[in-house]
């Protein structure tokens, strides 16, 4: 069974601008988890969706968005990009939220 | 506040000895306790878990204790291996509910010496 992948793997940005990353579950996960890796403050909670609707969220500011598709596909936006939100962007899955999530290999984002 | 906590950010062992990661955790609705073990520039691979019904759970070389009482838990590996320096994570979640998330320590650096 394929795992949870991430796309793109890297990126870079400039402050301002705006920034889609996407997860892709394992086949048959419905909850799909964003956490934010950074050295200073660790793994921290973005938000989790499940069939298509967020069901729990994070201390993060609404310049962090998401969504999950019909086929529990998802996407994190990030609006209006600061240097402090450079970090690796990691999605989890798991079958309905709160039991073992599954990490996907992340997004290093760079904000220049 | 830190709910889960790592209170070691390295440990070095030698290979063949015991490894022992420690978590603290102060939130009582805490019911859900979980490892992941992490190389650089990859997302944390999942270990063990453990349920709050049960003080111990093992799976091969790793097994994991909760001691609720004291909210501690800690993860032993035995025998410890090369492979298996990495960052250890501890995380805990409320279970069933409302609580969908993971809450993460900031982790320990494993360091197993040939």
């Amino acid at each position: 069974k394929a795992g949870v992948t991430q796309t793109p793997r890297y990126l870079i940005k400039t402050r301002g601008q705006q920034v889609t990353l996407s997860c892709s579950p394992i086949s048959g996960h419905r909850s799909v988890s964003w956490y934010q890796q950074t050295p200073g403050q660790g793994l921290q909670f973005l938000f989790e969706y499940f069939s298509e609707t967020q069901r729990n969220k994070g201390n993060f500011p609404g310049r962090f968005s998401g969504r999950q598709f019909s086929n529990s596909r998802s996407e994190m936006n990030v609006s209006t990009l600061e240097l402090g939100d450079s970090a690796l962007y990691l999605c989890a899955s798991s079958f309905v939220g709160w039991e073992t999530q599954y990490f996907g290999p992340g997004t290093r984002l760079l904000v220049l | 506040d830190q709910q889960v906590k790592q209170n070691s950010p390295s440990l070095s062992v030698q290979e063949g000895r015991i490894s022992i990661l420690n978590c603290d955790y102060t939130n009582s609705m805490f019911d859900y306790f979980l490892w992941y073990k992490k190389y650089p520039a990859e997302g944390p691979t999942f270990l063990i878990s453990i349920s709050s019904i049960k003080d111990k759970n093992e799976d091969g070389r790793f097994t994991v204790f909760l001691n609720k009482s004291a909210k501690h838990l800690s993860l032993h590996i035995v025998p410890s291996q090369p492979g298996d320096s990495a960052v250890y994570f501890c995380a805990a979640s409320g279970g069933g509910g409302s609580n969908y998330k993971l809450t993460f320590g900031k982790g320990t650096l494993l360091t197993v010496n040939p």
